[in-house]
């Protein structure tokens, strides 16, 4: 199957710095991408779809100014966490479509003390 | 809107025995349904999905699920889970957008199952 690749793997930020997570569809173009959150022990929540050459498309209640999607590219999509606080600290997740089925990346963890 | 009820938050199995895990799901049109497995600190691997067609579905390592509307279930099973089946499973629903927007996902809480050797 397709291959989704995120980095990095493991982040540790202090408060107040920003924080950028790579998503990239390996073998295959993806226009769009989803970038998902996940609280231990909970499920994922989607919090926007990244589309290629525009604007991302957020999900209620996610902030836009602290969560920047940025789509430049047919392979890449980035989540940029602003001014990162202990709050923020989480499993980060990305997914791409092809041929109709959604693959997904290995996930990141930020952890921001 | 679109929800996934996975009951059952821990379930422990021992190797060898078999296994259901559960999924009921809301959703208005008709839906397309997944179950994921997450091993810990890692993505997510799809296991089986249901778009229509033949309501028992084969998935990777052995799993399956039916789906039954009229119950709004789609639950997975395994005859004989083995120890490196030990992770955590999300159901998922979704309807397939054709017009751009891609595959939009509501997963499940998830269930997290154990295997005693």
């Amino acid at each position: 199957g397709a291959v989704v690749s995120q980095h990095p793997s493991w982040v540790i930020c202090k408060s107040g710095t920003s924080v950028k997570i790579e998503c990239r569809s390996l073998d295959f173009q993806a226009t769009t991408m989803f970038w998902y959150r996940q609280f231990p022990k909970q499920s994922l929540m989607l919090m926007a779809t990244s589309n290629e050459g525009s604007k991302a498309t957020y999900e209620q209640g996610v902030e836009k100014d602290k969560f920047l999607i940025n789509h430049a590219s047919l392979t890449l999509s980035t989540l940029t966490v602003t001014s990162a606080h202990p709050e923020d600290s989480s499993f980060y997740i990305c997914s791409a479509r092809e041929t109709g089925e959604l693959f997904f990346g290995e996930g990141s963890r930020l952890t921001v003390l | 809107a679109q929800s996934v009820t996975q009951p059952d938050i821990h379930i422990t199995v021992s190797e060898g025995a078999s296994l259901e895990l559960r999924c009921n799901y809301s959703y208005g049109a008709t839906p397309y349904l997944f179950w994921y497995v997450q091993s810990p600190g890692q993505g997510l691997q799809l296991l089986l999905k249901y778009f229509s067609g033949d309501t028992l579905v084969q998935g990777i390592k052995g799993f399956e699920a039916e789906f039954k509307r009229s119950q709004s279930s789609f639950n997975l099973r395994k005859p004989s889970v083995h120890w490196s089946d030990a992770a955590e499973y999300f159901c998922a629903v979704g309807g397939l957008i054709l017009t751009g927007g891609g595959n939009k996902l509501t997963f499940g809480t998830g269930t997290q199952l154990k295997v005693e050797l």
